[in-house]
Order: structure tokens, then sequence, then C-alpha cells
């Protein structure tokens, strides 16, 4: 069972570049999300999707969009990268529920920009 | 402003030893409480969930207490293991919705 998986695992760009964080999960799970996780903080919001068809901003939306054509993938994509996106990204996603479930993390991909 | 706060930050505790971690919240309305367990380079996995009628649940050496009067709760992991190495996160839900709160984490390190 793969679960929530992310490609790649990590990635160097220069500043300006622009990329794509892959994530695909097979539970089936109607609830995706983006964070990222830097040294000392919280992990952090940065968009989520409710289902196909529909994405939202979180907390740190800035640099970053999403789309959600099927439920099992929501890749995030870095327009221009700049090295405050340094960081390590995580994709989760969540079963059905009242309020907030489980999240279900892959394994994170690690990014640095120069 | 919603804030889930962690302490301490970082523990180095023996093989064998007991600890407790402790996070304290200001989430409101609030939902459920979640610990999750992050081994270094990987995606942080749940240890347990705390509902709001629920003092205490164990998850075999993991034990968690929630005091919803105090917004406290704590992870206590006894006899710990070296695999205990890792980081965990206290994560509360606000009720009805799906928004979280993240503490920073506390960073175990279990030495022989």
């Amino acid at each position: 069972n793969a679960g929530v998986t992310q490609t790649p695992k990590f990635q160097v760009l220069k500043t300006g570049q622009s990329m794509t964080l892959q994530c695909a999960q097979d539970m089936n799970h109607e609830y995706m999300s983006w964070y990222r996780q830097d040294p000392g903080m919280g992990l952090r919001l940065i968009h989520y999707s409710v289902g196909a068809g529909i994405t939202d901003q979180g907390e740190v939306p800035n640099g970053y969009n999403v789309s959600r054509s099927t439920t099992e993938d929501f890749p995030l994509r870095l327009l221009s990268a700049a090295p405050s996106q340094t960081s390590v990204y995580f994709c989760a996603s969540s079963p059905p529920s009242r309020g907030a479930g489980e999240l279900f993390f892959g394994e994170g991909s690690r990014l640095t920009v120069l | 402003k919603n804030q889930v706060e962690q302490s301490p930050q970082s523990l180095i505790i023996l093989e064998g030893k007991n600890c407790t971690l402790q996070c304290n919240y200001t989430v409101s309305p609030f939902s459920n409480l979640r610990w999750y367990k992050q081994d270094t380079g990987r995606g942080p996995v749940s240890l347990t969930i705390m509902t709001f009628s629920e003092n205490t649940k164990s998850n075999g050496r993991y034990t968690a207490t929630l005091d919803a009067d105090t917004k406290q709760s704590s992870l206590h992991i006894t006899a710990s293991q070296l695999s205990d190495s890792a980081s965990y996160i206290c994560v509360v839900s606000e009720g009805g919705r799906r928004a979280l709160t993240f503490g920073s984490g506390t960073r175990l390190q279990v030495q022989p």
C-alpha cells in the first residue's frame, strides 16, 4: 500500500527557476494539502483541496500554485523560485470526516533554492 | 490567534528511561488534539487522537493525556527505546472546521 507518494525527494534550483513537486495518493482521500516545514517552526499550510476541481489557499500561499484535476494527484508548482522557499515540503491527505481528520503524510521533498 | 506551544524544544534521555512531553494550546473552539511522531527524514505519523471527553489514551508505550479545562496535553513515553528518537508534534483541530494549528515539535533523542 503506497499511501502518499511525493517526488522528487531532493531538488536544487536557482533563483527564478520554476518546478513542480508531485504528490499522489492511492487511498481515495478527497482532502489533500501541501505544507512546508522550516527549522523551529510548525508545519505551515500552503494550499489545500477538498476534492477534484476545488483548491484553496492556506496560510502561506504566495509563490505557489496548485491544481486538482483528479482525486489522486495534487501537484505543487513554484512559479519563480526564491531562496525563501528553501524548505522541506510535505503533501498530506485525509479521509472524509466532520472537521479535521487524521493526516497521512508523504516522505517529504527537500528543496534548496540558491 | 490560535497557538500551540510545545516544551521542551529538545530532550535527551537514556534508553529505558521515561519522559513526558508537553503541549499547551489556545485553539478555540476545540475539536481534537493529535500527537504525531516524525522520524528524521520522514513524514509525520499519527500516534494518538484526543477528543474533548477523553482524559487519557494509550498506544503501546505512549500515553497521551488531555486537560481541556487548562488546555494542556502531555505525551508520556515509558521505557524509551532508541527507535523513539524523533520529533513529536502536537496538532490541535478547531471545532467544526478542518483548520489545524501545529506545534513546532519536541525533538527527542534516546541514547544507549
